[in-house]
């Protein structure tokens, strides 16, 4: 158990469809990091969030937004749905800030299928 | 764009054999390099990690990697394999605040 949760599990839904992600970063942890991984692409970063404001963005669709709140989860908004968004969303946490450094812990994931 | 590659998407291996995942990234400066694993149906965590000094680094359950700056490489090791290695390895690369994983390779260890 890394200490990172995230809900749902699983998650069905239809295209055009709006959903949230909910991650809870591990204790002590002020980043988080969204990811997602998907068969044909690996795992490619979407955003980062440290001590409740954006830090770095990855390859995130204007579709898509997040935020961190005082309590420092964090919740990935999915809208206008579209098949290929279709993928498993992980978060991770760390201590610090800096991408390159800093040990993630990941957690368990959200798989979304898209109908 | 900078990148990273395993070239060994899927590598199937019996119990005893010797393991070498290859890691290649195009980034000419200063990397920090990790090795991330999955295993069925648990979340990533950390393999092992370099950031300077002895290329030879070692990581939890026996695996080792060596960093080759000159071939740009960062493959991961381990001398014998173990059922209990099946899971998915990921490389990922970092440098000046970025971190760029791989695609990963996914191993399969026979018994």
């Amino acid at each position: 158990d890394s200490g990172v949760t995230q809900t749902p599990k699983h998650l069905i839904t239809a295209t055009g469809q709006r959903v949230t992600l909910r991650c809870s970063p591990r204790s002590g942890d002020l980043s988080v990091y969204w990811y997602q991984q998907s068969l044909d692409q690996g795992l490619q970063f979407l955003i980062q969030y440290y001590n409740g404001e954006e830090r770095a963005k990855g390859n995130i669709l204007e579709r898509f937004s997040a935020q961190q709140f005082p309590d420092l989860h964090s919740e990935l908004n999915l809208s206008s749905l579209e098949l290929g968004d279709s993928a498993l969303y992980f978060c991770a946490s760390s201590v610090g800030a800096t991408r390159d450094v800093e040990t993630q812990y990941f957690g368990p994931g959200t798989r979304l299928l898209v109908l | 764009a900078q990148s990273v590659s395993q070239h060994n998407h899927h590598v199937i291996l019996s119990e005893a054999a010797s393991l070498e995942l290859g890691c290649n990234y195009s980034y000419g400066g200063t990397v920090n390099l990790f090795w991330y694993v999955q295993y069925p149906g648990q979340h990533l965590q950390l393999l092992l990690k370099y950031f300077s000094g002895d290329p030879l680094v070692k990581g939890i359950k026996g695996f080792e990697a060596e960093f080759i700056k000159s071939k740009f490489s960062f493959n991961l090791r381990k001398p014998s394999v173990q059922w209990s290695d099946t899971a998915e390895y990921f490389c990922a690369v970092g440098w000046a605040d970025k971190l760029i994983f791989g695609t990963g390779t996914r191993l399969q260890v026979f018994p």
